[in-house]
């Protein structure tokens, strides 16, 4: 199974960009790319994904490596209700591909 | 609104005692997950059902049982619980995945087992 690395842990300021980075140079031609975020005392969330293209929503965005050996989740403006562990996920299709597997994530801290 | 419940938030139970948490989703899913998450060591994947009576390992099976009898139900069963299967312990569901689609999966609030 590919395999993704994250930094342990990043810090921003409140209204300022936060670019987490996600390396997954093991990735196959299949795997989606997916973002998640668990806030304090809560679940995770589902954040964004993606295959090969740059993707927008209302939440972030994703900027992903030509090669796709690496991606970056980018929060425009962070605030403070951002602060939450980011996890980087890939996704296959297919019956393997309905496993959903969690690494070690990235814990983002929001100073104001 | 999409919903994935789980029957206690907080639960404590004595060593050795058979233990149930139970999830409910409404979303048709067939997909469903347990995961604990403990401090330092992120989400781990325990069981994965892809459809009713269907299961597979994951990555920390050991001591777990799982039963889903109904679509929408999937059970946790501690059989015999120990003091390390204290942790938070959350489920999740999401559609199949079928070639070239990828959705996402909705989590619940998590259950927090002591055993004492």
């Amino acid at each position: 199974d590919a395999k993704t690395t994250q930094p342990n842990s990043m810090e921003s300021n409140e209204e300022e960009p936060v670019h987490l980075p996600c390396n997954h140079s093991t990735i196959s031609g299949t795997d989606y790319i997916h973002w998640y975020r668990q806030l304090p005392s809560q679940g995770p969330e589902y954040v964004i994904h993606g295959l090969t293209s740059n993707v927008n929503n209302r939440m972030a965005s994703l900027a992903i490596a030509e090669d796709r050996k690496s991606s970056t989740l980018i929060l425009h403006r962070a605030t403070l209700r951002d602060a939450a562990v980011y996890y980087c996920i890939l996704r296959g299709y297919g019956n393997a591909g309905n496993m959903l597997t969690f690494g070690g994530g990235t814990r983002l801290m929001v100073k104001p | 609104d999409v919903k994935v419940t789980q029957s206690s938030r907080y639960l404590v139970k004595r060593t050795g005692e058979k233990v149930f948490l139970e999830c409910v989703q409404d979303m048709d899913h067939e997909n469903m997950f347990w995961y604990r998450q403990d401090p330092g060591l992120g989400l781990r994947l325990i069981y994965f059902s892809y459809d009713v009576k269907m299961k597979e390992k994951g990555d920390i099976p050991e001591g777990y049982s799982v039963s889903r009898e109904k679509k929408e139900r999937f059970s946790l069963i501690l059989e015999s619980a120990s003091t390390n299967q204290t942790s938070m312990y959350l489920c999740a569901s999401r559609l199949r995945q079928p070639s070239g689609v990828n959705t996402e999966a909705f989590f619940g609030q998590g259950t927090r087992l002591t055993v004492v």
